[in-house]
């Protein structure tokens, strides 16, 4: 059966210090992942999209890597600051182009001070 | 430019009554996309329209839950006869024609559905 994991629920981490979350797949087929972060009370707020023939990508202090072999994609935040706090979300795009999204549980961050 | 609204963000309901839950998309933006996500659980896909079609319901229960994109106006989620387990948070996401940015979805602050 199709499975998307991420691999914690809960993640604490110090400040300064690299957060990274892992996102695990099974029996899919993804033309691109997502990362997602959302707040308590809030809907989720679209991070980095990485395609199925894309390595990794970066933004200011956010880098995704993409492993289509290993069917697992990585998520890290450099430098991490208490406000980098939240859900993350994983999600799968199972095919191009305006197509629903398959979110994993997510893992729950919180950057100590 | 305003984000994707939904309203209401809290909707309380007792069992037998119907819940509608609205979106109106990004401007621009013709496709929507509404999902569930329960307590300690992934957000879950339920349905994708455009305007005045459903493309795909795949996920949405076959009795008592539809929803609409019309030509005017925003996409109503329904709910009839609402049960303890819908209660939930919904929430709709909306993404533009265009090849470039199609495949990212922007998303409502939710409504939180109470079934008492």
């Amino acid at each position: 059966s199709q499975k998307i994991e991420q691999n914690s629920e809960a993640l604490n981490i110090q400040e300064g210090k690299t957060a990274t979350l892992t996102c695990n797949y099974t029996n899919y087929s993804p033309a691109y992942l997502q990362w997602y972060r959302q707040d308590p009370g809030r809907g989720p707020v679209f991070l980095l999209l990485i395609r199925e023939n894309e390595k990794e990508k970066r933004k200011e202090r956010l880098k995704v890597t993409f492993d289509t072999t290993l069917k697992q994609s990585l998520f890290h935040i450099t430098a991490s600051q208490p406000a980098d706090s939240a859900t993350y979300l994983c999600a799968l795009g199972p095919g191009s182009g305006n197509t629903p999204l398959v979110f994993g549980k997510g893992t729950r961050l919180s950057v100590i001070a | 430019n305003a984000g994707v609204m939904q309203n209401p963000r809290h909707l309380v309901r007792r069992r037998g009554q119907e819940a509608r839950l609205r979106c109106s998309p990004m401007k621009g933006h013709s496709h929507v996309y509404w999902y569930r996500q329960l307590p300690e659980e992934g957000l879950k896909f339920m349905v994708y329209l455009q305007k005045e079609n459903i493309i795909d319901e795949s996920g949405m229960p076959k009795e008592r839950f539809s929803a609409e994109f019309p030509k005017e106006g925003p996409s109503i989620l329904r709910i009839q006869q609402v049960v303890r387990g819908d209660s939930a948070a919904y929430f709709c996401a909306s993404s533009p024609r265009r090849d470039r940015d199609r495949d990212i979805q922007y998303f409502g602050a939710g409504t939180r559905l109470s079934v008492l």
